[in-house]
């Protein structure tokens, strides 16, 4: 069991510019989440996937934002013309389908935007 | 999701039961009880769940009221390594139900 990892850790971008990052799930789990994560508050859920079907997204999750899990193993979560206000650190977590009471989190990716 | 209630910080000496209390008044009967915890440049880590039932693992207690308004996290003995922000989550049980709620929790500081 390696854990969820994530790529990049930390990320400085431009206010305008894209930015894509990945998250590798826990080997078998069919379930991974996105959630954001600001300075002094808890992680907030953003859309989680079964496989590759995307089953729920938040209303966080704006135009601007797309999530992928196209071969229902790794996932992307791409940011498009970056603010400000998406300086977060993003998280991503894995779970069994048969045990989704458990989620197991990544270390997550911290987003700058100057 | 019910809301749930936690204190923004708590002290506990090494050593000593660490007991860390939720309240969450509207909850309903489908409704679960988790704690996470989340140290320190870290992802959350699951602890405990439960229903109305307390439960035991390996790294904790939980106790649910009988009217389940209310919960504690017992840490029996914390270490210094259990410094961390405790968060409580209600979460709907049926299946599909995926994503946790997160409040900004009750951080928790060892004291040697």
């Amino acid at each position: 069991d390696t854990g969820v990892s994530q790529d990049p850790r930390h990320k400085i971008t431009k206010r305008g510019q894209n930015v894509t990052f990945r998250c590798d799930p826990i080997s078998e789990h069919n379930r991974l989440y996105w959630y954001r994560q600001t300075l002094g508050q808890g992680p907030e859920f953003l859309t989680y996937f079964q496989n590759e079907a995307q089953l729920e997204k938040s209303r966080l999750l704006s135009d601007r934002f797309s999530a992928e899990r196209p071969k229902g193993s790794f996932s992307t979560l791409e940011i498009q013309r970056t603010e400000q206000g998406d300086s977060a650190m993003y998280l991503c977590a894995s779970s069994r389908e048969l045990n989704v009471n458990e989620q197991f989190f990544g270390p997550g990716t911290r987003l700058t935007v100057l | 999701d019910a809301k749930t209630t936690q204190p923004p910080s708590m002290d506990c000496a090494e050593g000593r039961a660490a007991n860390l209390p939720c309240n969450h008044s509207t909850i309903s009967g489908n409704e679960y009880v988790y704690w996470y915890r989340q140290i320190h440049s870290q992802g959350p880590q699951y602890i405990i769940h439960g229903l109305k039932n307390n439960e035991t693992n390996e790294m904790a207690s939980l106790i649910i009221t009988e009217d389940r308004k209310s919960s504690t996290l017992i840490l029996p003995h914390a270490t210094l390594r259990d410094t961390a922000v405790y968060y409580c989550i209600v979460r709907d049980g049926n299946f599909g139900n995926e994503k946790l709620t997160f409040g900004t929790g009750t951080r928790l500081t060892i004291i040697p």
